[in-house]
């Protein structure tokens, strides 16, 4: 059972390159989100989506956009990198919102030099 | 200003003791409550949850308390192993958090054998 799956587990990206953070699960699950880790601030909500074709910000989402692909993926994208995104990203889903156990993928650590 | 709050940042316990992980929250809307674990260089995993309509849920070695007047919440791992070495952090949602999990900083816990 593959999960939740993110793409790529490792980034160094330049201050203003652009990426794709991709992220697929495979447990029909209709809410996923998008979440980064910082030391000693826990993770902190940057984007979710409550259901195919939503999509809501959450409490980071300065410098970032997503889009719901369809119910399996759901994207984020950093338009022009800046070393304050340094962080790990983690995808996760649940089957209809926060309540229920999210399942997370296994995070993208991302530095921005 | 962070609404989960978890004050140790981390904890050492011997082989076979009670660990205790503390959470406090200050939005008195929250009314659902989760643990996860994390180990190095993978995504968290749910562990636990309890209602705000309980003060206590138990799963096995893993019971959680919820003291809501004083806002505070706990995780009791009796008897601690060393596989429970990890970093466990609190969540709350609820209220005006609608859709929107909020993560304490984490307490990273180390059982010594």
């Amino acid at each position: 059972n593959a999960g939740v799956t993110q793409t790529p587990k490792f980034q160094v990206l330049k201050t203003g390159q652009s990426m794709t953070l991709q992220c697929a699960q495979d447990m029909n699950h209709n809410s996923m989100y998008w979440y980064r880790q910082d030391p000693g601030m826990g993770l902190r909500l940057i984007y979710y989506s409550a259901s195919e074709g939503t999509t809501d910000k959450g409490e980071v989402p300065n410098g970032y956009n997503v889009s719901r692909l369809n119910k399996r993926e759901f994207s984020l994208r950093l338009e022009s990198a800046a070393p304050s995104q340094t962080s790990v990203y983690f995808c996760a889903s649940s089957e209809y919102g926060p309540n229920e156990k999210l399942f997370f993928g296994s995070g993208t650590q991302l530095s921005v030099l | 200003d962070q609404q989960v709050k978890q004050n140790s940042p981390s904890l050492s316990v011997q082989e076979g003791r009670i660990s205790i992980l503390n959470c406090d929250y200050t939005n008195s809307m929250f009314d659902y409550f989760l643990w996860y674990k994390k180990y190095p260089a993978e995504g968290p995993t749910f562990l636990i949850s309890i209602s705000s309509i309980k003060d206590k849920n138990e799963d096995g070695r893993f019971t959680v308390f919820l003291n809501k007047s004083a806002k505070h919440l706990s995780l009791h791992i009796v008897p601690s192993q060393p596989g429970d070495s990890a970093v466990y952090f609190c969540a709350a949602s609820g209220g005006n958090a609608g859709n929107m999990l909020t993560f304490g900083g984490g307490t990273r816990l180390m059982v010594k054998p």
